[in-house]
């Protein structure tokens, strides 16, 4: 089943403990990508990958940073965490000719 | 890219068609409208996508107008499964050389009411 795999779907934290959420897709798509969504706010791009080794800023990137080693896994990184960045994020990968894929979420709390 | 206005709340009936409209007046002539809903806090669903003619699928119909300034999603028989918040997106379709930079504006709340 063609899907995007996030994992953990939640993670409870403390502030500047290093975290790492995983996003692994399976239809061997170029382009991968993470949004964070808050109330009243919206879906909102943090990082884009349009193929391996290649990443570029979304609008809201400070804080994350994210590496693109392999077609297939795009993990978001964390290194210092802090309360405002307690939200929902979903991944979501895509290709030339099909529309965004998003996983399932991860339902971040950084106390 | 191109951003996106939408109506941030709608109701219908159950039953009836909903035709949520968006705005897109600095669209560009190689942007494609997309649409997606967000059941709750589920990743959100890719719906439908048309660049300038109308399309349908078995989920809905779109329609653009003549200068692509703006667009309509028609649910044609809406249930209480369709209650979503949905998103209107302009994209690049094919973006080899260019981003996949999107924004998300803050979308429409529909409800069905039974």
């Amino acid at each position: 089943e063609a899907q995007v795999t996030q994992n953990p779907r939640y993670l409870i934290t403390v502030t500047g403990k290093k975290l790492t959420v995983t996003c692994s897709q399976n239809m061997n798509h170029e382009y991968m990508s993470w949004y964070r969504q808050d109330p009243g706010l919206g879906l909102r791009q943090i990082y884009y990958s349009m193929n391996v080794e290649v990443t570029d800023k979304g609008d809201v990137p400070e804080g994350y940073k994210v590496s693109r080693k392999e077609k297939r896994n795009f993990p978001l990184i964390l290194e210092s965490p802090s309360p405002n960045q307690t939200s929902l994020y979903f991944c979501a990968s895509s290709s030339l000719n099909s529309p965004l894929h998003f996983g399932n979420g991860t339902r971040l709390t950084v106390t | 890219d191109a951003k996106t206005t939408q109506p941030p709340s709608m109701d219908c009936a159950e039953g009836r068609a909903a035709n949520l409209p968006c705005n897109h007046s600095t669209i560009s002539g190689n942007e494609y409208v997309y649409w997606y809903r967000q059941i709750h806090s589920q990743g959100p669903q890719y719906i439908i996508h048309g660049l300038k003619n109308n399309e349908t699928n078995e989920m809905a119909s779109l329609i653009i107008t003549e200068d692509r300034k703006s667009s309509t999603l028609i649910l044609p028989h809406a249930t209480l499964r369709d209650t979503a918040v949905y998103y209107c997106i302009v994209r690049v379709f094919g973006t080899q050389g260019g981003s996949e930079k999107l924004v998300f504006g803050k979308g429409t709340k529909l409800t069905v009411n039974p």
